[in-house]
């Protein structure tokens, strides 16, 4: 069974550096990209980026490039996304996300439960 | 980047058919997937590529496209299938960055 297990909520405060975490199993990780999507508190889902751990090799959205950081530790299967400077806009829950591409299409097949960060002085 | 457009809003009265629609120019290119996101829980894949259903995810859901356009239809509405609803797609720069759209309330009356 394919699982995706994230790390749990955390409480910043601004300024703070924050780096969390995405274990898979039940499939091959090295071998499907998985990136991460942010939802605002009531608001809709936006695309962060992805990593293909089998090379390292990394996409980021302009609107996070920059921003954060995507990693990968592909000996223990596990993605990371990390802040170095977190700001109170960062205040969101966090997904990560297999993602499948074909030549005319993609989609996300399995989802993480989700991280919440709250960011606050 | 490219953008993908969602109706905020959109209501079905219960055992009725409603469709839920996706815009942008990406889908002149790559096919939307589809999913539902219900309070408090993360989002589930419901269609993908040129009409195509998960294991487990009901009939009733289906897919289609025309133009910049796609299309989550439901035949014949439940009361679980209130959630909200987002499509995305390969963002039209080929270069595997991904669009979300905005994302589509629907009620179920």
């Amino acid at each position: 069974e394919v699982q995706l297990v994230q790390s749990g909520a955390e409480v910043k405060k601004p300024g703070e550096s924050l780096k969390i975490s995405c274990k898979g199993s039940g499939y091959s990780f090295t071998s499907y990209w998985i990136g991460w999507v942010r939802q605002m508190p009531g608001k809709g889902l936006e695309w962060m980026g992805i990593i293909y751990p089998g090379d390292s090799d990394t996409r980021y959205s302009p609107s996070f490039q920059g921003q954060v950081t995507i990693s990968a530790d592909k000996s223990i299967s596990t993605a990371y996304l990390q802040w170095s400077s977190l700001k109170a806009s960062d205040t969101a829950m966090y997904y990560c996300a297999r993602h499948l591409y074909q030549d005319t299409a993609m989609e996300i097949d399995y989802w993480g439960q989700g991280t919440l960060v709250t960011v606050s002085s | 980047s490219s953008e993908l457009t969602q109706d905020p809003a959109v209501s079905v009265a219960l055992g009725q058919t409603v469709r839920i629609t996706c815009q942008g120019d990406s889908l002149r290119s790559y096919y939307a997937s589809w999913y539902q996101q219900k309070p408090g829980q993360a989002p589930v894949l419901v269609i993908y590529g040129k009409n195509n259903r998960p294991s487990g995810i009901p009939d009733r859901f289906s897919g289609s496209s025309s133009g910049n356009t796609a299309s989550l239809t439901i035949t014949g509405a439940q009361a679980e299938d209130e959630a909200d609803y987002y499509c995305n797609s390969r963002d039209s720069s080929g270069n595997l960055l991904v669009v979300f759209g905005g994302g589509t309330k629907l009620t179920v009356l």
